[in-house]
């Protein structure tokens, strides 16, 4: 099956510093990545949707400027927390469809970042 | 009202039981519907799609009613290591393609 990396799987950081999460899917091209946050005993809901090329779609709520989304390249797409804050400490998780087809979605292992 | 609303159990049951997992979607428009497990602190992995159809994997029996709206799935002969959190999942394609998550439920086998 298809295999998509996330680094890094944790990371512990002070508030108002900036995080990066890397997406990379290992065997095959993703013009579509999706990025989800998780907090404990929730679902898993999703904060925007990342573009090959072009600008993210963010779901209503999501701070764009906070949470800024590069997608450069067919096999990495980044994540970056700016400014984190405690409330922003969750489990991120990235998805990316096979070769364009996100009927069905492979996940990358998750970061879990904690912000003090 | 949740989009995609799940039973978040916890479900107990013995090894060897059959068990069953209900989840109801209410928008009309899903085109395509899936179930993951979730282990704890680790990422969704896909169980099985889900058709009209019915769709056996092993064990594990999916089914879709699109009439009712409706998801289910079957687990017979539960092992230990059936124990995880099951989530419902549905892809809407219109007003823009997204993925909705259900809160999962939870099953505890016991030996």
């Amino acid at each position: 099956g298809a295999v998509v990396s996330q680094h890094p799987s944790r990371v512990i950081c002070k508030s108002g510093t900036s995080v990066k999460i890397e997406c990379r899917s290992l065997d095959f091209q993703a013009t579509t990545m999706f990025w989800y946050r998780q907090f404990p005993k929730q679902s898993l809901m999703l904060m925007a949707t990342s573009n090959e090329g072009s600008k993210a779609t963010y779901e209503q709520g999501v701070e764009k400027d906070k949470f800024l989304i590069n997608h450069a390249s067919l096999t990495l797409s980044t994540l970056t927390v700016t400014s984190a804050h405690p409330e922003d400490s969750s489990f991120y998780i990235c998805s990316a469809g096979q070769d364009g087809n996100t009927d069905t979605q492979y996940f990358g292992p998750g970061t879990r970042l904690t912000v003090l | 009202r949740k989009e995609v609303e799940q039973d978040p159990g916890p479900f107990n049951v013995p090894e060897g039981a059959t068990v069953a997992f209900n989840c109801t979607y209410s928008n009309s428009a899903s085109q395509s519907f899936f179930w993951y497990r979730q282990d704890c602190r680790k990422e969704p992995k896909l169980l099985m799609s889900v058709y009209s159809s019915g769709n056996e994997d092993g064990r594990f029996t999916a089914q879709l009613n699109r009439a009712s709206q409706y998801i289910s799935l079957l687990i017979r002969d539960s092992k230990l290591s059936d124990s995880a959190t099951y989530l419902c999942v549905v892809n809407r394609g219109t007003g823009g393609f997204k993925t909705i998550f259900g809160a999962g439920t939870r099953l505890f086998v016991k030996a």
